[in-house]
């Protein structure tokens, strides 16, 4: 089974601007979880999607924001980018129940100038 | 609110040696998973723990969870350089579907 997989690798932005970011899961796996890893706050919950449906939203302000389309993949939008917005952004699929694993994609490095 | 935490949060050691790794957390809860992360990668599965008692081994990690004590602990026997990463504790919050993570440990093993 191919893994998870993210688009873009990399990215740079500048402050004010909006990006948005992809996320195939693996096939058949409903759910897909955004993470936000940085050097000083370390992994944050952003949110998790099942069936095309928000189930969950972590403390982020409302600017970062995502969805999910009937085939599972799922983009997450970050607008008017901030510079504590620099990170890496990871997302992670299962099938959906509790007690499953997570598999992680490669991420999204975010640069904001 | 929860809170996971992992203690040590860096560890150097040598070859050979046997050290433990704990992740604490501060609330309910009965599953629990150890990911490993190399730098500049991704997170990587090493074990989920879904019960009290529950205990895994693969290779040379052992992953074990004493849920009463809000406790899971992971065992390195006679640690080999490849061995070297950052491994994470995550609780699975038992009235969502969101994983709070501990802070991480740099686990450096020198040849």
């Amino acid at each position: 089974k191919a893994g998870v997989t993210q688009t873009p690798r990399y990215l740079i932005k500048t402050r004010g601007q909006q990006v948005t970011l992809s996320c195939s899961p693996i096939s058949g796996h409903r759910s897909v979880s955004w993470y936000q890893q940085t050097p000083g706050q370390g992994l944050q919950f952003l949110f998790e999607y099942f069936s095309e449906t928000q189930r969950n939203k972590g403390n982020f302000p409302g600017r970062f924001s995502g969805r999910q389309f009937s085939n599972s993949r799922s983009e997450m939008n970050v607008s008017t980018l901030e510079l504590g917005d620099s990170a890496l952004y990871l997302c992670a699929s299962s099938p959906g129940t509790r007690g499953e694993t997570q598999y992680f994609g490669p991420g999204t490095r975010l640069l904001v100038l | 609110e929860l809170k996971v935490e992992q203690n040590p949060l860096f560890l150097s050691m040598q070859e050979g040696k046997n050290y433990t790794i704990y992740c604490n957390y501060s609330t309910t809860s009965d599953r629990l998973y150890w990911y490993r992360q190399d730098p500049g990668k991704s997170l990587e599965s090493l074990f989920v723990l879904l019960s009290n008692g529950a205990v895994k081994q693969e290779g040379r990690l052992m992953a074990s969870l004493d849920t009463k004590a809000r406790l899971s602990t992971l065992h390195i026997t006679a640690a080999v350089h490849d061995l070297s990463a950052t491994y994470f504790c995550a609780v699975d919050l038992a009235y969502n579907y969101q994983l709070i993570w501990g802070a991480g440990t740099k686990l450096i093993i020198k040849p």
